[in-house]
């Protein structure tokens, strides 16, 4: 099944403890990105990937960082994690001239 | 406009009625306009990507009309039924890439 599949689903940690959500494609996709969605805010983009080793950063990329070292994978890192970061997260990906398809979403709760 | 602008943020539809709302962008440099459909409690689909100005498209009973010239782009559902309650989601990419501006959505919700 074609699929974006996303870990942890849920997660809390506390303040300033490094974490890693991982981000898998089956569908070879060259594009992938990781959105945050908050309350009144909407989708916004974090980073982005055009392909391995090439990433550019969204609209809200500080306190994160990312790594396209294989096609299928795109990891999002919270070196030092703030309860602003406290939000769901969606990993996507897509093919060009295709629509995203997002992963199940990460809830995170930072306290 | 600045930014990529939905409206209305929420409508109710009697079912079986049709119904339309828009999305407004900025229209230089317009490369993409994505559409999607975000049921509650799941992960946004995506519905269509349009990138010709006159674009239409059409998915079952939702289509799309797009004009890059203007900046905007109208979503239609006719005939709407309650599982087509969800927030419809709009996004632009300006220039070739993959940087992309979502709206601010458009809730609907279907009464039976």
């Amino acid at each position: 099944e074609a699929q974006v599949t996303q870990n942890p689903r849920y997660l809390i940690t506390v303040t300033g403890k490094k974490l890693t959500v991982t981000c898998s494609q089956n569908m070879n996709h060259e594009y992938m990105s990781w959105y945050r969605q908050d309350p009144g805010l909407g989708l916004r983009q974090i980073y982005y990937s055009m392909n391995v080793e090439v990433t550019d950063k969204g609209d809200v990329p500080e306190g994160y960082k990312v790594s396209r070292k294989e096609k299928r994978n795109f990891p999002l890192i919270l070196e030092s994690p703030s309860p602003n970061q406290t939000s769901l997260y969606f990993c996507a990906s897509r093919a060009e001239d295709y629509g995203y398809t997002f992963g199940s979403g990460t809830r995170l709760t930072v306290v | 406009i600045l930014n990529v602008e939905q409206s209305p943020q929420s409508l109710h539809v009697q079912e079986g009625d049709s119904t339309n709302f828009t999305c407004s962008f900025p229209s230089s440099n317009f490369y993409a306009l994505h559409w999607y459909r975000w049921e509650t409690a799941k992960s946004p689909e995506a519905l269509f990507v349009m990138t010709l100005n006159g674009d239409e498209k059409k998915k079952g009973r939702i289509s799309a009309t797009l004009n890059t010239k203007e900046g905007y782009s109208y979503l239609y559902i006719k005939g709407s039924q309650p599982e087509d309650s969800a927030t419809y989601l709009c996004a632009q990419i300006k220039a070739a890439g993959n940087k992309l501006t979502f709206g601010g959505g458009t809730r609907v919700l279907v009464k039976p």
